[in-house]
């Protein structure tokens, strides 16, 4: 079945460091691909998305670019913050009718130092 | 704040004891969707709701079970319980019409079963 695979954490940066958390998934057709945010003591909130191949997502400084030829949507940020701090979630889309269901990887633990 | 409401936030209970997990999905959302976060297994899709009808079943355990009520509140119910099905249950919602894939989710419910 589909699947996500993301870089195990935790990832441990200084602020202004340059961040990329790497996603690489399995998929039957073609998904759409996202990733999502967990700030502490909080749900899940969409960070960005991308709906086909080549398309870039891009959102608060982050960005991601879905890749059909290597199977990735790697995140990155060019300079990350103390309040970047989180856990970052790969997912791909799983469509039937209205079935929006989301596919998530393990999560990625991502810690800003000042 | 997503407007996804669950409830209660926090319970803890004893094996073999059962319980009920309360979602109120944003204003419009006619799917809701339940996750269950644990720290071996990550995010994993339980069960999904659209408009009172079961619509998709993940990784579900036959003691645990679901339903969306008139209101498009949901329940999951989860009876028997070990203890390793202490986690955290999200709900999320979406409009279950446009495949955006964005899931809009709650906080959660952690569930501690001593």
């Amino acid at each position: 079945g589909d699947s996500v695979t993301q870089m195990e954490g935790p990832v441990t940066l200084s602020e202004e460091a340059f961040l990329t958390i790497n996603c690489t998934y399995t998929a039957t057709g073609y998904p759409s691909l996202f990733w999502y945010v967990q700030y502490p003591g909080e749900g899940l909130q969409l960070l960005l998305k991308a709906t086909k191949a080549d398309d870039k997502g891009s959102n608060k400084g982050f960005e991601a670019t879905y890749r059909k030829e290597t199977t990735s949507f790697h995140l990155e940020k060019g300079s990350v913050q103390v309040s970047d701090s989180a856990v970052y979630f790969c997912a791909l889309s799983d469509y039937g009718g209205a079935t929006n269901k989301l596919i998530f990887g393990t999560g990625t633990l991502l810690a800003v130092q000042p | 704040d997503s407007g996804v409401t669950q409830t209660p936030k926090h319970l803890i209970t004893a094996t073999g004891q059962r319980v009920t997990l309360r979602c109120s999905p944003r204003s419009g959302d006619l799917s809701v969707y339940w996750y269950q976060q644990s720290l071996d297994q990550g995010l994993q899709f339980l069960i999904q709701y659209y408009n009172g009808e079961e619509r998709a079943k993940g990784n579900i355990l036959e003691r645990f079970s679901a339903q969306q009520f008139p209101d498009l509140h949901s329940e999951l119910n989860l009876s028997s319980l070990e203890l390793g099905d202490s986690a955290l249950y999200f709900c999320a919602s979406s409009t279950g019409t446009a495949n955006t894939g964005e899931l809009f989710f709650g906080e959660g419910s952690r569930l501690t079963v001593l």
